[in-house]
């Protein structure tokens, strides 16, 4: 079975500086996507950013980027600049390429944002 | 806004009751997905619907059911409840199960407390 896992419950960060969030996942398929969702306190869960695997290039949206190492099975977050309202549980989840599967999510890291 | 609609977004109920929880998935979804997030628990995958069919099944009580409706509107019946069902449901949806890369985007959530 597939496993996520993140193994920093607790992150902070000074406020503009950079943070990183660590994900490691256990798979047999070649297939898979990789996801981390963002949990604010309204407990709403958003998509931060999106990682094919079969993309050898690592996926960046505006101040978040992964680093994605597909054979350490590794997929790290990485916000730049970090800001107030990044303050949030952020969960790394898994999924694979195949009809009917789900997302399996990691147990989340929760960051907090230093002013 | 994900487009994922989820009512209601709070409900408190006696144990022994039974609630329903609806889900709108986004408008060309055909896919939905819900999840049980406890307070001391990760996000749990429950079961997952594509155009009218069960698709896949997870950690779902035998007291728990759903089912997708013609119009992709989902509902998740939870029945003789305890209070150890306390929790966040949220539903998901994505375009077709069958290329699971496709983006899952999350509804609000609906918070169960039960007394």
């Amino acid at each position: 079975a597939q496993t996520v896992t993140q193994s920093q419950p607790e992150m902070s960060v000074q406020e503009a500086e950079t943070v990183t969030l660590s994900c490691t996942y256990d798979t047999s398929e070649s297939d898979y996507y990789l996801f981390w969702y963002k949990q604010p306190p309204s407990r709403q869960m958003i998509l931060v950013i999106r990682q094919e695997a079969y993309k050898q290039q690592n996926a960046t949206e505006n101040r978040f980027s992964v680093n994605f190492q597909k054979a350490a099975k590794s997929f790290s977050l990485k916000i730049s600049d970090s800001q107030l309202g990044d303050a949030a549980m952020y969960f790394c989840a898994y999924i694979r390429e195949t009809s009917g599967s789900r997302l399996t999510f990691g147990e989340g890291t929760q960051l907090t944002v230093n002013p | 806004d994900s487009g994922v609609t989820q009512t209601p977004k709070h409900l408190i109920t006696a144990t022994g009751q039974r609630v329903t929880l609806r889900c709108s998935p986004r408008s060309g979804d055909l896919s939905v997905y819900w999840y049980q997030q406890s307070l001391d628990q990760g996000l749990q995958f429950l079961i997952q619907y594509y155009n009218g069919e069960e698709r896949a099944k997870g950690n779902i009580l035998e007291r728990f059911s759903a089912q997708q409706f013609p119009d992709l509107h989902s509902e998740l019946n939870l029945s003789s409840l305890e209070l150890g069902d306390s929790a966040l449901y949220f539903c998901a949806s994505s375009v077709d199960f069958r290329t699971s890369g496709n983006t899952i985007y999350f509804g609000e959530g609906s918070w169960l407390t039960v007394v």
